[in-house]
């Protein structure tokens, strides 16, 4: 399995708090991908990065923002939680060259918002 | 109209019996395609990419139509392991997002 690693597992909030979510490769990917799922919709792309301090908006970016500061580490913020965003995240990355669309996910992170 | 498509099942089936997905593309641009697999309350994880000429693993043969637009992903003699949800993969290039399609749920009944 690939080394990637989410933390908190679970999380349980209150409308209008700030939540940060954090992923941790050890496989030194250059690509790293927040997703969220919610049923109906299947998984949908809030961000991802390319590189180190290089970050682009997802399909569902408004009210996340990331943050990537070293290769390994990619970090989804929620700035002011809404009931809305209660769902599972999840975090991928990918590699280079031909096998750069192969995502490998993290086990995610529960995000409950009350 | 969704960028990919899929039947959300559920698809119920005996043991060793043949099961068969279909996933639709709109984009025809699209170049790489993939079946991933997630059980319930896990990631999704890789199964296998599709290649123009057809591939198979095992017991799972995909197929690719860029005519149709379309993606197969053909499971044979099934298991009670085979239970998973099977999310179809589409990206437009190498520098392109991947778009996941909704997933299939499939059930291997004993």
């Amino acid at each position: 399995d690939a080394g990637i690693t989410q933390s908190p597992r679970h999380k349980v909030t209150e409308t209008g708090t700030p939540v940060t979510l954090r992923c941790h490769q050890t496989e030194n990917h250059r690509y790293m991908y927040w997703y969220r799922q919610d049923p109906g919709h299947g998984l949908r792309l809030i961000h991802y990065s390319y590189g180190v301090k290089d970050t682009d908006k997802g399909e569902v970016s408004d009210g996340y923002s990331v943050s990537r500061s070293k290769t390994e580490d990619f970090l989804l913020t929620l700035e002011s939680a809404t009931s809305s965003q209660t769902s599972v995240y999840f975090c991928a990355i990918s590699g280079l060259g031909h096998s750069s669309h192969e995502q490998y996910f993290g086990p995610g992170t529960r995000l409950t918002v009350t | 109209r969704k960028e990919v498509e899929q039947d959300p099942g559920p698809f119920n089936v005996p043991e060793g019996a043949t099961v068969a997905f279909n996933c639709t593309y709109s984009n025809s641009a699209s170049q790489s395609f993939f079946w991933y697999r997630q059980d319930c309350r896990k990631e999704p994880k890789l199964l296998m990419s599709v290649y123009s000429s057809g591939n198979e693993d095992g017991r799972f043969t995909a197929q690719l139509n860029r005519a149709s637009q379309y993606i197969s992903l053909l499971i044979r003699d099934s298991k009670l392991s085979d239970s998973a949800t099977y999310l179809c993969v589409v990206t437009r290039n190498l520098y392109d997002k991947v778009i996941f399609g909704p997933g299939t749920s499939l059930s291997v009944i004993p």
